[in-house]
């Protein structure tokens, strides 16, 4: 079974500078995707970002990127120039690659706070 | 974009009743939703497969008799808490993908349902 890791439950950063929260995960298998999950106050969750392992290209989105390495089961999302609105809960995802109804296993989360 | 709407919002209840929670596909029609449990502070516990026109598939040490999961039409399934009571209480979330698009396409999420049972 596929399992997913963020060890650290609370990060803080001072606005306007860059962070970078922490996922690994186990698989065996060898193609797969993996997403970036934001849960901010109001407790909807919004995708942040998404990479295919088969991609050897880190994903960016705007002010977000993501650290992809695969040998290393890898997954940090960095997020620069920090901004109030990105306090929030960070989940990292894994998914199957068996097709849209595959359903996504998450770490535990990590709590991000801004500092003004 | 594709939207899945979710509910109620937030339900109240006594202990010993039957709550019944909605997740609606817009724009949509989805063969496949999932549904979700979430305590404060922590990550989505993934209860069940919601599969339109069949049974649902619940993951290990959640109870289907407690939580009943009717996915009727392509557009609207349903969680059914029966006789909820306080240990219950928790946040719902509903989610769904596109049908027939590839692992890569993002599930779109409800905005989930607070239940609080007295």
């Amino acid at each position: 079974a596929q399992t997913v890791t963020q060890s650290q439950p609370e990060m803080s950063v001072q606005e306007a500078e860059t962070v970078t929260l922490s996922c690994t995960y186990d698989t065996s298998e060898s193609d797969y995707y993996l997403f970036w999950y934001k849960q901010p106050p109001s407790r909807q969750m919004i995708l942040v970002i998404r990479q295919e392992a088969y991609k050897q290209q880190n994903a960016t989105e705007n002010r977000f990127s993501v650290n992809f390495q695969k040998a290393a089961k890898s997954f940090s999302l960095k997020i620069s120039d920090s901004q109030l609105g990105d306090a929030a809960m960070y989940f990292c995802a894994y998914r199957r690659i068996s097709g849209a109804n595959s359903k996504l296993t998450f770490g535990k989360g990590i709590t991000l706070s801004v500092r003004p | 974009g594709a939207v899945v709407s979710q509910h109620p919002s937030w339900v109240i209840c006594k202990s010993g009743t039957s709550v019944k929670i909605e997740c609606r596909s817009l724009d949509f029609q989805a063969t496949t939703m999932f549904w979700y449990r979430q305590f404060p502070k922590q990550s989505l516990m993934l209860m069940a497969t919601s599969n339109e026109g069949s049974k649902a598939t619940y993951e290990q040490g959640v109870e289907k008799d407690k939580f009943l999961i009717n996915h009727a039409s392509l557009t609207l399934s349903t969680l059914t808490v029966t006789s909820a009571h306080p240990e219950d209480s928790s946040f719902y979330i509903c989610s769904a993908s596109i049908p027939g698009g590839r692992s890569n396409q993002p599930q779109h999420f409800g905005d989930g349902t607070r239940l609080s049972i007295l």
